[in-house]
Parts: structure tokens; sequence; C-alpha cells
């Protein structure tokens, strides 16, 4: 099985910081990488496919790259709207997420 | 307007059976394979199901979680997916997401197909307590 592994588990920041969270796939995953954000008791939001792009409709200032076995989400200035969890998530061989990354209110 | 709504959530007893449904709307649901995550309180998202379109066989794979017990299956024209589930555990106490996989084609010495959850539902709630 691919395991994800995501850091940190939780990120304190302000509105305007520059955010980054990172993301080790257990093995190579080439870019099959996507990125969703998860607010509470809501469904998650695919933000990121194929490891950098961007899904229709999500803000340009999240960007993703990467390839192989790491990976990295970049939000380049934290919007309140951002506050959220974030969850990468492999599909090369089935479906498998990172454990996520709560992003709070510093 | 692309939307998943799931329904059939409800509370239950251990060692009983529960059938979930997803309708979709706004798109041809033939045209895309299908899928449920779950997400237990306060903890991560575990992909469970997944069901290739008909084209393809509509073929299945299952987390080895739930392999054996639940079993995935659509039904094009009333454009609705299932998540039969028996034999119900405590653990699989959680919100039920069904998932739309966009398909991407990959040609290396020969085709192959992978898929991404790009449309996810609002999900539904599965309790399992005696």
């Amino acid at each position: 099985d691919i395991q994800m592994t995501q850091s940190p588990s939780t990120l304190s920041a302000s509105v305007g910081d520059r955010v980054t969270i990172t993301c080790r796939a257990s093995q190579n995953i080439n870019n099959r990488l996507a990125w969703f954000q998860q607010k509470p008791g809501k469904a998650p939001k695919l933000l990121i496919y194929k490891a950098s792009s961007l899904e229709t409709g999500v803000p340009s200032r999240f960007s993703g790259s990467g390839s192989g076995t790491e990976f990295t989400l970049t939000i380049s200035s934290l919007q309140p709207d951002d506050f959220a969890t974030y969850y990468c998530q492999q599909y090369t061989t089935y479906w498998t997420f990172g454990q996520g990354t709560k992003v709070e209110i510093k | 307007e692309v939307h998943l709504v799931e329904s059939g959530g409800g509370l239950l007893q251990p060692g009983r059976s529960l059938r979930l449904s997803c309708t979709a709307s706004g798109f041809t649901f033939g045209d895309y394979a299908m899928g449920w995550v779950r997400q237990a309180p306060g903890k991560g998202l575990e992909w469970i199901a997944f069901i290739r379109r008909e084209v393809y066989g509509g073929t299945t794979e299952y987390a080895a979680s739930v392999k054996g017990r639940f079993t995935i299956s659509r039904d094009d024209s009333k454009s609705i997916a299932y998540l039969q589930m028996n034999s119900l555990k405590t653990e699989d106490t959680a919100v039920y997401y069904c998932t739309r996989h966009y398909q991407v084609s990959e040609y290396i010495s020969d085709w192959n197909y992978y898929y991404y959850m790009d449309v996810w539902g609002k999900g539904t709630t599965v309790t399992v307590s005696s």
C-alpha cells in the first residue's frame, strides 16, 4: 500500500502569510497527486490535481508542485476563507489520503 | 450544475445492513466512474469503494477494511450509485461521501487509466451502535 505523510499536522498562520504544506509518498507516484480543502461539517473540495493543475474556480493563490515522492501545496497569501484542513491524496494505486493539515488562525 | 446527493444513512446496531444511495445530476452519469469515501468522527478521509464505467465492465475495487462486506453498484438509467453495507461494525461509524472520478488516460506501452475525485456529495451519516 502507498502511504501518504503530510507535515505539519497543524499550522498557525495569519491573514496574508505564505503557507506551505508538504506531502510525502512512500513510493513513486509520478504526478498523480491531488489536494483537497475541507471545512468543518463540509465535504472536501478539490483544489489541485496532477500535482500542479488548478481545478476550475479555485483561486490562483493556491499552487501545487512536486513529482515522484515529494509534493507541496502553497497558499501565496492566506485569506480568511482559507482556514481549513488540507489533505493530499495519491491516485496511482487505488486512493490514499494524507492525515491532514489543519491551518488555523495565529 | 453538477450535484451528488447521498441518502440512506441512519442509526443501526452492529451486524445489520444498510444501503446508501448517491443520486447524480448535472452531468452524464454513465460517462464517469464513481466511488465512496468515509470519514469517522474527528478522523481523516478513507477511500472505501470504486466502480468503473459500464463501458469498462463496471468492475469494482474495495479497501481491505470493507472488502467482502460492502458492495458498490450503479444504475446508469437512474443516475444512481449504491453502497450496500452488510455485517456492519461500530468502526464503520462515519460520514459517507459519494465521489465522482475523473478519468486520466496515459499510454506507456499500453493504455493505463487513473482516476481522481473531482466532485463530492455533502455526505450521509451512518452510526453503528448497540
